[in-house]
């Protein structure tokens, strides 16, 4: 069955440090997403892209962060400078078409120290 | 503005009870209602979906039941089992935006044999 991928499952980094998040989406879809989970707090939107484009982000998603599509497969996040405010599970998600449900990959534990 | 609010958890069970996770919501407009769920380790799976106001969603002998009048989609099962021990997502989509998912803060289940 197609799954949405994403690496690493865990990464640990220094603050003011700049980390690459990295997702597969599912082949045929269309629309992409990330999203966070600060630990014990609500699963947050961040941002999504569409026709290789930011359809609306959050704001969450500040100068620091952007978001790749740079070859028709992955789909990255990357956060320039990190700070220890952004250690949080990311989840990256895709689903094929506008009323349909998200299909979640299994998470990025950062850790930023 | 929207959002989702579920039941604090962790909920603790002993197999074979009943099982019932609160869940409402705030949405402009008429929003799909979802659950998801994440067992340990891994990312977060769509367990069931209800698209229109009186919909029941169901899978695996949960069901939630789509309650325009409450602003509630409530999950239960009848008769839990260990391997059913995860964390589960209320979660939201549509409205005003059809863009992103609103989710809840999340209901650890534990079951105990």
């Amino acid at each position: 069955e197609p799954e949405v991928t994403q690496t690493p499952s865990h990464q640990v980094t220094q603050m003011g440090q700049e980390v690459i998040l990295r997702c597969v989406p599912i082949s045929n879809h269309l629309y992409f997403y990330w999203y966070r989970q600060i630990l014990g707090q609500k699963v947050e939107f961040l941002v999504s892209f569409y026709n290789n484009e930011i359809s609306e982000k959050s704001e969450i998603f500040d100068d620091q962060f952007s978001v790749e599509r740079p070859d028709g497969s992955n789909f990255t996040l990357k956060i320039r400078s990190t700070k220890l405010e952004d250690s949080a599970m990311y989840f990256c998600a895709s689903r094929p078409g506008a009323y349909t449900e998200a299909f979640f990959g299994q998470g990025t534990r950062l850790t930023v120290v | 503005g929207d959002s989702v609010t579920q039941m604090e958890g962790p909920v603790t069970l002993s197999e074979e009870a009943f099982l019932t996770i609160n869940c409402t919501y705030t949405a402009t407009g008429y929003p799909s209602l979802f659950w998801y769920v994440q067992y340990p380790g891994e990312g977060l799976q769509l367990l069931l979906k209800a698209t229109k106001a009186d919909d029941k969603g169901s899978n695996k002998g949960f069901e939630a039941t789509y309650r325009k009048e409450t602003t509630s989609f409530h999950l239960e099962k009848g008769s839990v089992q260990v391997s059913d021990s995860a964390v589960y997502f209320c979660a939201h989509k549509g409205g005003n935006n059809f863009n992103k998912f609103y989710f809840g803060s999340g209901t650890k289940l534990n079951v105990k044999p």
